[in-house]
């Protein structure tokens, strides 16, 4: 069974304090590890979609990175404003060339608050 | 470009009674999404459609909830009767197509804001 484990649940940054968040999964066959960010009372909000293992994608103060086993979002320099709850999700290999989808499967999220 | 909309936003009902929210994903979207996210939770998958036939609905709890979304476009998730462990958020979602083989990635998928739904 597909298991994707965030750590920490939560983290508290100074601004400006660098660090990263963790999502480990187990998946029969990776087709995509998925980044969301949500807001308190807010939809999930997509960062990043990663496919293979050593890929990198940024974004602002944002950097997401793929293993075989795990993805990191690391945080450089973090503001208050970056402060949400960070959701991981895998999409597992189904059927080829079939629109019928495969569920994203949701870690638990970590909650970063950065303060001033 | 407008987001997924979706209604009510909050809503109250005592254990037993219904409740139906509706969806209106993205202009053009073929797939939609209906979540369940359950607070400290991440969000759970419980129906899928793509256009107006449904191609995941195996964690749907379908003694109680029931979803449709006719000539493919607003969709209506309904619970009835409700009960108390169905509090949390129903998040709506859309993404152009599940899955694009020519290039081998997967479509982003945009999620409403949530209707949240408190039983009492």
């Amino acid at each position: 069974e597909d298991q994707v484990t965030q750590s920490p649940e939560a983290l508290r940054l100074q601004e400006g304090e660098s660090s990263s968040l963790n999502c480990s999964y187990t998946v029969s066959g990776l087709r995509g590890l998925f980044w969301y960010r949500q807001d308190p009372g807010k939809g999930p909000e997509f960062l990043f979609t990663l496919y293979s293992a050593g890929e990198e994608k940024e974004k602002e103060r944002l950097k997401a990175t793929l293993t075989k086993k795990e993805s990191f979002l690391h945080i450089t320099a973090p503001k208050p404003e970056d402060s949400a709850t960070y959701l991981c999700a895998v999409q597992a290999l189904g059927v080829e060339d079939s629109n019928s989808g495969y569920a994203l499967n949701f870690g638990k999220g970590t909650s970063l608050l950065v303060t001033p | 470009e407008a987001g997924v909309a979706q209604s009510p936003r909050y809503k109250i009902i005592e254990k037993r009674q219904s409740v139906a929210f509706w969806c209106n994903p993205i202009s053009g979207h073929a797939t939609l999404y209906w979540y369940q996210q359950i607070l400290g939770q991440g969000p759970k998958l419980l129906i899928q459609f793509q256009n107006n036939g449904v191609v995941d609905d195996s964690q749907l709890p379908k003694d109680r909830f029931s979803a449709e979304r006719l000539k493919g476009v607003d969709s209506t998730l309904k619970i009835q009767p409700a009960k108390l462990e169905d509090s949390a958020v129903y998040l709506c979602a859309s993404s152009l197509r599940w899955w694009d083989s020519r290039t081998s990635s997967g479509n982003t998928i945009y999620f409403g804001e949530g209707s949240w739904l408190t039983v009492v």
